[in-house]
């Protein structure tokens, strides 16, 4: 099946930095969606990016579907930025529709 | 976006017992939703595709007797965890996408979770 690799795993920053997280995949895909969990185990969407650039608010992504890595941007960390960020895949065949392949996920923590 | 729930948010139950956790889409209609596990520091993994009116979908290694899926209407999907074991405890998480999408749109959306914990 198709690789996903999240880099980095832990990220550190202070209130105010920018980061860049990454996502690596094994294979061409279909879709493409970012998340954000939060201490409590929600998975909050932040973008649904299967190709090209998206921005909203102090966050963007951009996904390079024919060199297969997708990249999420976080500008002016805040503490509630902090949590787990993961990054999911899928790739159509006749019985894998909707079937994401989940990243390890980057734990991201804003100190004040 | 669209709102997936999840009921309970958390349990505590003996050993042996069975445990059944709902999972709606509260304004939209899920002709296919997803069951996932997660342990503690680590990813989503995929248990099961619930089909609405048909049989679940498991993915390998998981235990279809133990993990009953039941798609009974477009808006709920139950995971009924059978005879439960300590090493069950794990939080559950549901997910959805909206039927009738045209191919080029595929998001989902995923519920609260359900953190299981057996004695």
């Amino acid at each position: 099946g198709i690789q996903v690799e999240q880099s980095p795993p832990d990220l550190i920053l202070q209130e105010g930095a920018n980061s860049t997280l990454r996502c690596n995949f094994s294979d061409s895909v279909n879709n493409l969606q970012w998340f954000h969990q939060n201490p409590w185990g929600q998975l909050i969407n932040l973008f649904y990016i299967p190709s090209g650039t998206k921005q909203n608010g102090r966050l963007s992504a951009t996904t390079v579907a024919t060199e297969r890595y997708s990249l999420l941007y976080i500008s002016s960390s805040q503490t509630t930025d902090s949590g787990v960020y993961f990054c999911a895949v899928e790739q159509w065949e006749t019985d894998s529709w909707g079937k994401f392949q989940f990243g390890a996920g980057t734990q991201v923590v804003v100190t004040p | 976006g669209a709102v997936v729930s999840q009921h309970p948010s958390r349990v505590i139950c003996k050993s042996g017992t069975s445990v059944k956790i709902e999972c709606r889409s509260l304004d939209f209609q899920a002709t296919t939703m997803f069951w996932y596990r997660q342990f503690p520091k680590q990813s989503l993994m995929l248990m099961a595709t619930s089909n609405e009116g048909s049989k679940a979908t498991y993915e390998q290694g998981v235990e279809k007797d133990k993990f009953l899926i039941n798609h009974a209407s477009l808006t709920l999907s139950t995971l009924t965890v059978t005879s439960a074991h300590p090493e069950d405890s794990s939080f559950y998480i549901c997910s959805a996408r909206e039927p009738g999408q045209r191919r080029g749109y595929n998001e989902q959306f995923f519920g609260p979770g359900t953190r299981l914990t057996v004695l």
